[in-house]
């Protein structure tokens, strides 16, 4: 599925530098997630969007930042990496069918961003 | 603490036999969704379960839900090398989608 892609795909990078990972969706769906996954925790969420300008904090948001001037575009910005961010990051996208708790919200994953602090 | 529990942690069957993982919750379950993750790519969606006693089915893979024990269970028959990889399920909590740790299924030719 080219409808969601992350960029960088493979990123090394030192502690202290400020690093950015961007997710591009074309399929117009209004929620877009930063989720990172690590052996022994699973997929956390770190932060999310339900619209340009609209984010909200996941269970994992210190040291993240994130912005949304565009549908189509989600950043996630680690402002001084650490090596505890050594992570591979998901990208997701979805479009809710009615309110929660019980609506539909299935996600599409991007192929994730594999980030290296050293 | 986790609020979705997947068990066991890890199996490995040969090919051919059946299996059934599980995902527990410690909050209602109004949704349950499984995923599954290839070593190195994205999660592929499998099925949604919404209501309690519900069952689902895709080629052969079912899974079930039991909202009184805020429980789901996915069951595959007959398993293959092409099933083995990482099952996730997720559930929206707290009006958050939440994710158990995955559950690593290898499959023995």
């Amino acid at each position: 599925d080219a409808g969601i892609t992350q960029s960088p795909r493979h990123k090394v990078t030192e502690t202290g530098t400020p690093v950015t990972l961007r997710c591009h969706q074309t399929e117009n769906h209004r929620y877009m997630y930063w989720y990172r996954q690590d052996p022994g925790h699973g997929l956390r969420l770190i932060h999310y969007s339900y619209g340009v300008k609209d984010t909200d904090k996941g269970e994992v948001s210190d040291g993240y930042s994130v912005s949304r001037s565009k549908t189509e575009d989600f950043l996630l910005t680690l402002e001084s990496a650490t090596s505890s961010q050594t992570s591979v990051y998901f990208c997701a996208i979805s479009d809710p069918v009615g309110g929660p708790p019980s609506g539909a919200n299935v996600l599409t994953f991007g192929a994730g961003s594999r980030l290296t602090v050293l | 603490s986790q609020e979705l529990e997947q068990s066991p942690q890890s199996l490995i069957v040969q090919e051919g036999k059946n299996l059934t993982i599980n995902c527990t919750s410690s909050k209602t379950l109004y949704g349950l969704y499984w995923y599954k993750q290839k070593y190195g790519e994205g999660l592929i969606f499998l099925m949604m379960l919404q209501k309690g006693g519900e069952e689902k089915s895709h080629e052969k893979i079912t899974a079930k839900l039991d909202e009184k024990k805020q429980q789901s269970s996915l069951h595959i028959t007959a398993s293959q090398p092409s099933h083995a990889g990482i099952y996730l399920c997720g559930a929206d909590i707290n009006s958050k989608l939440t994710f158990g740790k995955g559950i690593t299924l290898s499959v023995r030719p």
